[in-house]
């Protein structure tokens, strides 16, 4: 099975919006409702953001926010700041008890 | 408070063999469904393996299908990963990380990694 695949970069003003996306197949992200987003800052291990698509971890600010359409999933920031410039990673549960995730997204606040 | 906490990472020789563990506290390990995620330098995420909560299951990715076991003490609360046969493209920080939510590789908690350096 191959990677997802995103962007692998992304960039906007503070206060601004920008949206990730991450391609999947029928067999991925097509197939489940669960696809999560993690934000990795360097040196430090993955946080999660959004999980089943769409959800909030407890503490995550509502700036965060996930959708998916058909095989591709998207991550959107809004209101950019800048503690948000980040490596930004979706995974897709596959199958039997299979994950895959994307290649990275660098995030660059301007 | 949830804390993994990895350990057995170092260097070793191309086609030799190490073990990872990985310790766990703050949460019922026993019901927890585990996996190990690696991050080759300068590189992105790639899942590696997962343990069921009762460790009676086991799945790996093809990389390292047949050279990697995972496994786990639900006694001493502890994860394993087995690395035999070990490659350049091996090399990389490996994490501990808890499924959480329902589960499904939703990454809810993670260590803070071990390096694993391969040499030839």
């Amino acid at each position: 099975q191959s990677a997802l695949t995103q962007p692998p970069s992304a960039s906007g003003s503070p206060g601004q919006s920008v949206t990730i996306s991450c391609t999947g197949t029928s067999s991925d992200i097509g197939a489940y409702n669960y696809v999560s987003w993690y934000q990795q800052h360097p040196g430090k291990a993955p946080k999660l953001i959004i999980y089943e698509v769409s959800k909030r971890p407890s503490g995550v600010p509502d700036r965060f926010s996930g959708s998916k359409s058909g095989n591709t999933a998207s991550l959107t920031v809004s209101g950019l700041q800048a503690e948000d410039e980040a490596d930004y990673y979706c995974n897709s549960y596959a199958g039997n008890h299979k994950v895959l995730f994307g290649g990275g997204t660098k995030l660059t606040v301007l | 408070q949830v804390q993994m906490v990895e350990s057995g990472g170092g260097v070793v020789q191309t086609g030799g063999s190490l073990r990872l563990s990985c310790a766990a506290s703050g949460f019922i390990f026993s019901n927890y469904g585990i996996h190990w995620v690696r991050q080759a330098p300068g590189k992105g995420l790639e899942w590696v393996a997962f343990v069921r909560n009762d460790g009676n299951l086991e799945q790996y990715a093809d990389s390292v299908k047949g050279r990697f076991t995972i496994s786990r003490d639900n006694f001493r609360n502890t994860l394993y990963l087995q690395m035999t046969s070990l490659r350049a493209d091996d090399m990389a920080l490996y994490y501990c990380a808890k499924e959480e939510f329902r589960g499904y590789g939703t990454f809810g908690s993670w260590g803070q990694g071990t390096l694993v350096t391969v040499s030839s």
